[in-house]
């Protein structure tokens, strides 16, 4: 079956460590793109890509990193000067960028220890 | 820019209700309309969608109707049921993908 796949579930930082999710998608996808959900809140966009081997900032990027090295992958960084890490990242790829259906994957919770 | 307003939650409704979550928008050109639901612990899934002015975009007894003349794209249900108990988020997507703050809808039996 066709889809996003996001790992792991849930994942836990310890003070000062950077982390990594893991977004895969076998839609043959050009675009990717990488949100972040607080509760009560709507999604922002941390960081997209339109196509292999780029990639551009969205509205909160700051204490994130993102690479696009193969099409279907596009992990995320949550480095250590993201000072309050805590939320819901929801990876989401589409056919084209821009005015085109999203698809999800599942998500990861991040906490912190 | 271009962004998404809709109606505050949460909502909470009795099984067989009629439901309407409003949603406006607004946008410099012209955008595509959007509809996700969001059950919990999990990604978001189109619900449903239109690409321009007066199309309707229905599924599984929801609807919304672009408006163009109304900035507007509300999402309705006849008769809802427990299972439709979901986070709701609107959103565009014309240049970039906007989404609304989301509509928690809790439906009882």
């Amino acid at each position: 079956d066709g889809g996003i796949t996001q790992s792991p579930k849930y994942l836990f930082r310890k003070e000062g460590q950077n982390v990594t999710l893991s977004c895969e998608q076998n839609l043959n996808h050009d675009a990717m793109y990488w949100y972040r959900q607080d509760p009560g809140q709507g999604l922002r966009l941390i960081y997209y890509s339109q196509i292999v081997n780029d990639f551009q900032k969205g509205d909160i990027a700051e204490g994130y990193s993102v690479s696009r090295e193969k099409k279907e992958s596009f992990p995320l960084t949550v480095t250590s000067a993201q000072k309050n890490p805590t939320a819901f990242y929801l990876c989401a790829s589409s056919i084209a960028y821009a005015k085109n259906i999203q698809y999800f994957g599942a998500g990861t919770r991040l906490s912190v220890l | 820019g271009d962004s998404v307003t809709q109606m505050e939650g949460p909502v909470t409704l009795s099984e067989e209700a009629f439901l309407t979550i409003n949603c406006t928008y607004t946008a410099t050109g012209y955008p595509s309309l959007f509809w996700y639901v969001q059950y919990p612990g999990e990604g978001l899934q189109l619900l449903l969608k239109a690409t321009k002015a007066d199309d309707k975009g229905s599924n599984k007894g929801f609807e919304a109707t672009y408006r163009k003349e109304t900035t507007s794209f509300h999402l309705e249900k006849g008769s809802v049921q427990v299972s439709d108990s979901a986070v709701y988020f609107c959103a565009l997507s014309d240049n970039d993908m906007r989404f609304g703050a989301g509509t928690r809808l809790t439906v009882k039996p």
